[in-house]
Order: C-alpha cells, then sequence, then structure tokens
C-alpha cells in the first residue's frame, strides 16, 4: 500500500511568488491536514479537511489557503511568500477525523 | 488559545538508562497522541492515549494521560541508540480535530 505522497520533495522560491504544494492521502482515508513545521519546533496546524469540506483553521494569514479534491487529494497554497514561510510542509492523512495521523515525507520548501 | 508544553526540550541519556518526557496542556484534552520523528523524517505515530489515567506500554516505551486529562508522560526503560529523534505530544480537544504539538523533547544517546 502507498503511504501519503507528497509533492514536490524541495522547492526553492523567491520572495512574493506563490507556491501549491500537492498531497495524496493513503487509498480510503478521508481526512486530510497541513502542517508546517520549522526547524526545530514541533509541527504547527494549517488546515483540516474532511469529506472536501473545511474543518479546521490554524491561526495563518489568508496568504494560505487549501482545498481537497473529490478524490481527496489536497492542495495547500501560499501567495506572497516571505522569508519566514521557509519550513517543512507536512501533510497528514486520516482514515476519520478522531484516528492516528499518517504524515508523508514533507515539502521542503525555501524561500529566498 | 491552546498551548502544548513539553519538557526537557533536549535529553542526553547513556546507553542503557531510562528517561521520562512529560507534556502538559493548558486545557484538558479529549485525547492525547505521541509520536517519533527521526532526523531527516516525518513525525511516525506511537500510541493515542483517551481515558483518564490511561497507561499503555508498547515495548521499552510506557505513556500515560493524567486523571485530569491535562498531562502525559513517555517513559522509555534501557534506551538504545535506535531510541534517538524527537519524541512529540500532540492533544486534542473536543469537537476540534486538529493535533496541537508540543516543541518536542529531542532525544541523543551515548553509545
Amino acid at each position: 500500500d502507498a503511504g501519503v505522497t507528497q509533492s514536490p520533495t524541495h522547492l526553492i522560491k523567491t520572495r512574493g511568488q506563490h507556491v501549491t504544494l500537492r498531497c495524496s492521502p493513503i487509498s480510503g482515508h478521508k481526512s486530510v491536514s497541513w502542517y508546517q513545521q520549522v526547524l526545530g519546533q514541533g509541527p504547527q496546524f494549517i488546515f483540516q479537511y474532511y469529506e472536501k469540506e473545511e474543518r479546521g483553521r490554524g491561526n495563518f494569514p489568508d496568504r494560505f489557503s487549501a482545498r481537497q479534491f473529490p478524490n481527496y487529494s489536497s492542495e495547500l497554497n501560499v501567495n506572497a511568500l516571505l522569508l519566514g514561510d521557509s519550513a517543512l510542509y507536512l501533510c497528514a492523512s486520516k482514515a476519520d477525523l478522531n484516528t492516528e495521523a499518517f504524515f508523508g515525507q514533507g515539502t521542503r520548501l525555501t524561500v529566498v | 488559545g491552546q498551548q502544548v508544553m513539553q519538557i526537557p526540550q533536549y535529553q542526553h541519556v547513556q546507553e542503557g538508562e531510562d528517561f521520562t518526557t512529560y507534556c502538559n496542556s493548558s486545557t484538558t484534552l479529549s485525547n492525547i497522541q505521541w509520536y517519533k520523528q527521526r532526523p531527516g523524517g516525518h513525525p511516525v505515530f506511537l500510541i493515542q492515549l483517551v481515558k483518564s489515567g490511561e497507561v499503555k506500554k508498547q515495548k521499552r516505551l510506557t505513556f500515560q494521560f493524567g486523571e485530569a486529562k491535562k498531562n502525559s508522560s513517555l517513559h522509555i526503560t534501557a534506551t538504545q541508540t535506535t531510541d534517538v529523534g524527537t519524541y512529540f505530544c500532540a492533544g486534542i480537544l473536543s469537537n476540534d480535530y486538529k493535533l496541537s504539538f508540543g516543541a518536542g523533547t529531542t532525544v541523543t544517546v551515548r553509545a
């Protein structure tokens, strides 16, 4: 069985640009969440989607947006990139809202 | 907002020794999960605790959930080099299914 897949694995962007990160959950999982992990810190919650509806949003600016598609895959979009957006972006797949989370390998975003 | 604190931030352990990492929440939790992240890797689920006072064991790892469901601990006995990594607790509130992670305890092992 394929685990959670994220693309791309690494990305370098310039300040002011926008970026789209993609995530495919484990087959059969209906919940996808996005987290931002800065070096030396724990993952910070950005969004959670369940059955294609937003079910939670963390304390991130409106530059961050996401969506979940009918096949349960998800995209995270970040506009007007800032240097401080440089981080590891993790996608987590869950079978249901209150079950264990399976994380992908993450996308390492560097903003220069 | 909800805050989850973990101590210590770093734990340097002699191989074969025991250690404990602690997690405290500012609010009562519905349940708590523990994850391990190896250097350069992603968080991997270890356990979920749901009931007040619950204790679960996985080989050399013992997890506890406090009676008030506001704190938790992870105790590792006879530490091995394979235990190296960062251990995170993540709290979940009722009706709010997001994971609120602590800052983690980074464990290094001296052989």
